[in-house]
């Protein structure tokens, strides 16, 4: 059965400080992977999503990923981070470029400290 | 270009109560997810409807039940509501190979 893991379940860093957000899945076959952000009592904007195309893939506000198979891991990154970022994060595994079904992680709550 | 667009905002339902949720998917788009979101959890899929038809359905009793009408918005309704099912209630929308489009969601609480 496909499951993700979202390693820390609270980040805090600093303004213009880098950004690393964990996520670990897994999957019997390719997935597809994405990341959406979540800012308090809004719904879910997508920021990027892996679908096998290239392994590093770049999403929006400066927000990039890398997909590793051999480490079952779609870690999100950003090398200055602004006080904006601060909000919820979840990365979700599809099996299907559809998404007709997305298994969420438990979110990780980004902090930025000016 | 309207997104996807849910109704009301929030809601206060009594235990045992039933409630509708409400949906509009974004222009172009005719599949629409719903999704439960538990505090601090992340979303958990509930079903998925095209052309009318339940096409997926997650690990939810069958209280939980939804129907989508033929210019493709789409209502969920849950029955007999339990303390349990207070939680962010999200729809998100999709067309072909494209991802979801998320809307604001539905603020539940049973009390």
């Amino acid at each position: 059965a496909q499951s993700v893991t979202q390693l820390g379940s609270h980040v805090s860093v600093s303004e213009g400080a880098l950004v690393l957000l964990r996520c670990n899945y897994s999957s019997s076959v390719p997935p597809y992977l994405f990341w959406y952000v979540q800012y308090p009592n809004q719904g879910l904007q997508l920021l990027l999503k892996y679908t096998s195309a290239a392994t590093l893939v770049k999403g929006i506000n400066g927000f990039e990923a890398e997909f590793k198979k051999s480490e079952t891991s779609f870690h999100l990154t950003k090398p200055s981070a602004h006080m904006s970022d601060a909000a919820e994060y979840f990365c979700a595994v599809s099996f299907t470029q559809g998404a007709q079904k997305l298994v969420f992680g438990q979110g990780t709550r980004l902090t930025i400290n000016p | 270009d309207a997104g996807v667009t849910q109704s009301p905002t929030h809601l206060i339902k009594t235990r045992g109560q039933q409630v509708t949720l409400r949906c509009s998917p974004k222009s172009g788009h005719d599949t629409v997810s719903w999704y439960q979101q538990a505090l601090g959890q992340g979303p958990q899929f509930i079903f998925q409807y095209y052309e009318e038809e339940e096409r997926q359905r997650g690990n939810f009793p069958d209280r939980f039940s939804g129907h989508q009408f033929p210019n493709y918005s789409s209502e969920l309704n849950v029955n007999a509501l339990l303390l349990g099912d207070s939680a962010l209630y999200l729809c998100a929308s999709s067309s072909g190979t494209g991802s979801p489009t998320f809307g604001s969601g539905t603020r539940l609480t049973v009390v």
